[in-house]
């Protein structure tokens, strides 16, 4: 069964980096083709996809967030990361990451609380 | 790129069927076969329920049914239960990213 888990600050300062790893468990990050993925939700809002990462390192991004993202892998590590820059209140929401197989995202981390504030 | 467009909230008695609409573009839900559709319980972590248009991953009830006819996909639900009150988020690929809707607010009476 593959799990997923986020680990990183839960607090950002304005116009600072968030930073955000997702560790994959019970597969290799290798195996299958999978893209590796990032989503998140604001409080009381809905789901925003963000961007996603091939095991090649192939990434896509949301073109609205686009300017700001970085979204990388580390096979030796099993896992993959989240970079956002110069953030704001606006990015305040539960970041999830996930696996997307199936062409859907079908195996999520439980997701992790990064809030924006001095 | 906008998000794609679901009514807000959808109502209907346990045993009832009900239909979710997600409006999209000849850009992403009128290009691709690629349609998924997610449950949100409160505080918990999205489920997928259909993907790419109407297949159900292992363990998905049936009354479960994804369908689409041109810019329009749905999400349909049979035999409507108290479980099945939550959230629900279609998502469509649009090349090279994907887009989700605003989601819908299931209340079952």
């Amino acid at each position: 069964q593959v799990q997923l888990q986020e680990s990183g600050p839960g607090l950002v300062k304005p116009s600072q980096t968030l930073s955000l790893t997702c560790t994959v468990s019970g597969s290799s990050i290798n195996s299958g083709d999978y893209y590796w993925s990032w989503i998140r939700q604001p409080a009381g809002k809905g789901l925003e996809w963000v961007g996603r990462v091939y095991t090649s390192g192939r990434t896509n991004y949301n073109p609205s967030l686009k300017s700001r993202v970085t979204i990388s892998v580390d096979t030796s590590k099993n896992q993959f990361s989240l970079k956002l820059s110069s953030v704001t209140a606006a990015d305040t929401a539960v970041y999830y990451c996930a696996r997307e197989g199936v062409s859907a995202a079908d195996y999520w981390g439980q997701g992790t609380l990064v809030t924006v504030s001095s | 790129q906008s998000a794609l467009t679901q009514p807000a909230s959808v109502s209907g008695s346990p045993g009832q069927s009900i239909t979710i609409s997600c409006i999209g573009t000849s850009s992403d839900v009128g290009s691709y076969d690629l349609v998924s559709w997610y449950q949100q319980h409160p505080g918990k972590v999205p489920k997928l329920m259909i993907y790419e248009g109407s297949k159900r991953p292992s363990g998905v009830s049936n009354r479960f049914s994804g369908s689409k006819s041109g810019n329009t996909a749905s999400l349909t639900i049979s035999g409507l239960q108290a479980d099945d009150e939550a959230d629900y988020y279609c998502c469509s690929y649009a090349g090279s990213f994907w887009l989700f809707g605003g989601g819908t607010t299931v209340t079952v009476l």
